[in-house]
């Protein structure tokens, strides 16, 4: 069964509204979620990755005022979008590790994705 | 640095077989594939390590060449079932790091 959950699968919402996708480790603890993005027939673009207790790493070219992103406990990371605009349509997915004998050694876990869809 | 895929895309008739590659400029830890069926997240396919390896569950399997730090995954008696895009993500060392992603290779099966 899914490791990682994701909500909501879909929303729909107006330009200038936020939005907020959460995304759940089922179980285990993860200290670290990676939050991707993905256009429609594109590749998944790393957006941030998501840290316990602390400040999101962003990539290059991201905005953090516009992609905020709380990981308030081991289980459960949060990216909200703000004042969403269409460019902000999108497929957005989490993943998160399991700790198991090394991290690189771990499989990629990804939740089911949230498809935004900004009017 | 994204990896580089190819082919793009490819059709094969059913029990067909398919090479899909993956190559770095940078020195990999490991390469994972996935598989991802339209509007669907990516589902796991298998990860290999730096050292040089193969590995393979049913008819899908996969190698991972150092020297060239490039990896490859093979596709035999392709069913329909395997249609959707393939990716490979890579990861530079053994920490928990995000996988960088390539392009992505649609392969569609036909009957």
């Amino acid at each position: 069964g899914a490791v990682v959950s994701q909500h909501p699968s879909r929303v729909i919402c107006k330009s200038g509204t936020s939005v907020k996708i959460e995304c759940r480790s089922l179980d285990f603890q993860a200290t670290t979620m990676f939050w991707y993005r993905q256009f429609p027939k594109k590749s998944l673009m790393l957006m941030a990755t998501s840290n316990e207790g602390s400040k999101a790493t962003y990539e290059q070219g991201v905005e953090k005022d516009k992609f905020l992103i709380n990981h308030a406990s081991l289980t459960l990371s949060t990216l909200t979008v703000t004042s969403a605009h269409p460019e902000d349509s999108s497929f957005y997915i989490c993943s998160a590790r399991r700790s198991l004998a090394g991290f690189g050694t771990g499989e990629l876990f990804f939740g089911e994705g949230s498809r935004l869809t900004v009017l | 640095q994204q990896p580089v895929q190819s082919p793009q895309a490819v059709i094969l008739r059913e029990g067909e077989d398919a090479v899909i590659n993956c190559s770095s400029s940078k020195a990999l830890y490991s390469v994972h594939w996935y598989r991802q069926k339209h509007g669907e997240a990516p589902v796991f396919l298998m990860i290999l390590l730096k050292g040089g390896e193969q590995k393979g569950h049913d008819k899908i399997s996969a190698s991972f060449n150092e020297k060239k730090q490039q990896s490859s995954l093979y596709l035999t008696a392709s069913q329909l079932s395997y249609s959707g895009t393939y990716f490979c993500g890579t990861a530079l060392n053994s920490g928990n790091t995000p996988l960088v992603f390539g392009k992505g290779t649609r392969l569609s099966v036909i009957a």
